[in-house]
């Protein structure tokens, strides 16, 4: 069974850094592509971006100069970093596995995390 | 960007009821349209992906319909556990987008 857990500090300063990391269980993060998905307040969710297995990544332009994505192979994890955040950042971060199969699903998701931009 | 336009955006329905959600993108996306079920503190939770294809595990009453910009999710025979918002999302091309969501009550 796949499961995927975030995790990472719930609360992040203005113009710093906001870090995450999703630690996936039941499939081997180097044979899958991983996406970070995140729900502000009253808003639509939105896709921040990927990491393909192939180690290349995809992001939303909106978010492009500040979002990086990457895979730790060795403890089976991947992680997103946001910088210079602000209050608009503040929202519940997914991680996901995908886009894959024909249709370039999103098919296994955590259960998320809250992180509140604030001084 | 693909502008996903998702309605209603809640809906009050009886235990036994037929319900539909639809899902309209402002380009064609041929067949590149997932439903998600999500509950409170949790995940989404994949239904239906290309369009049409029921994910392994989901009860046969969710059903999805639709190809090009108009899609429906229908769910034959709602059953308590299926309150719940919903969502569509298009993976035709990056940005990818979702629905407002769909929250369903009980009436």
């Amino acid at each position: 069974q796949v499961q995927l857990q975030e995790s990472g500090p719930g609360l992040v300063k203005p113009s710093e850094t906001l870090s995450l990391t999703c630690t996936v269980s039941g499939a081997s993060i180097s044979s899958y592509s991983w996406t970070w998905i995140r729900q502000a307040p009253g808003k639509k969710l939105e896709w921040i971006g990927y990491i393909y297995y192939s180690g290349s990544t995809y992001y939303n332009p909106s978010l492009q100069s500040r979002v990086t994505v990457s895979v730790d192979t060795s403890k089976n994890q991947f992680s997103l970093k946001l910088s210079s955040v602000t209050a608009a950042d503040t929202a519940v971060y997914y991680c996901a596995r995908g886009p894959g199969g024909s249709h370039f699903t999103l098919d296994y998701w955590g259960q998320g995390t809250l992180v509140t931009v604030s001084s | 960007d693909i502008q996903m336009t998702q309605s209603p955006s809640s809906l009050s329905a009886s235990v036994g009821d037929r319900v539909t959600i639809t899902c309209r993108a402002s380009q064609s996306i041929s067949s590149y349209l997932n439903w998600y079920q999500q509950k409170p503190g949790k995940g989404p939770q994949l239904l239906i992906y290309g369009a049409s294809s029921l994910q392994s595990g989901v009860p046969s009453r969710f059903s999805g319909s639709g190809s090009g910009t108009d899609f429906t999710l229908t769910i034959s025979s709602l059953q308590p556990e299926d309150f719940a918002t919903y969502y569509c999302l298009q993976t035709y091309s990056t940005p990818y987008t979702f629905g407002q969501g769909t929250k369903l009550e009980i009436k």
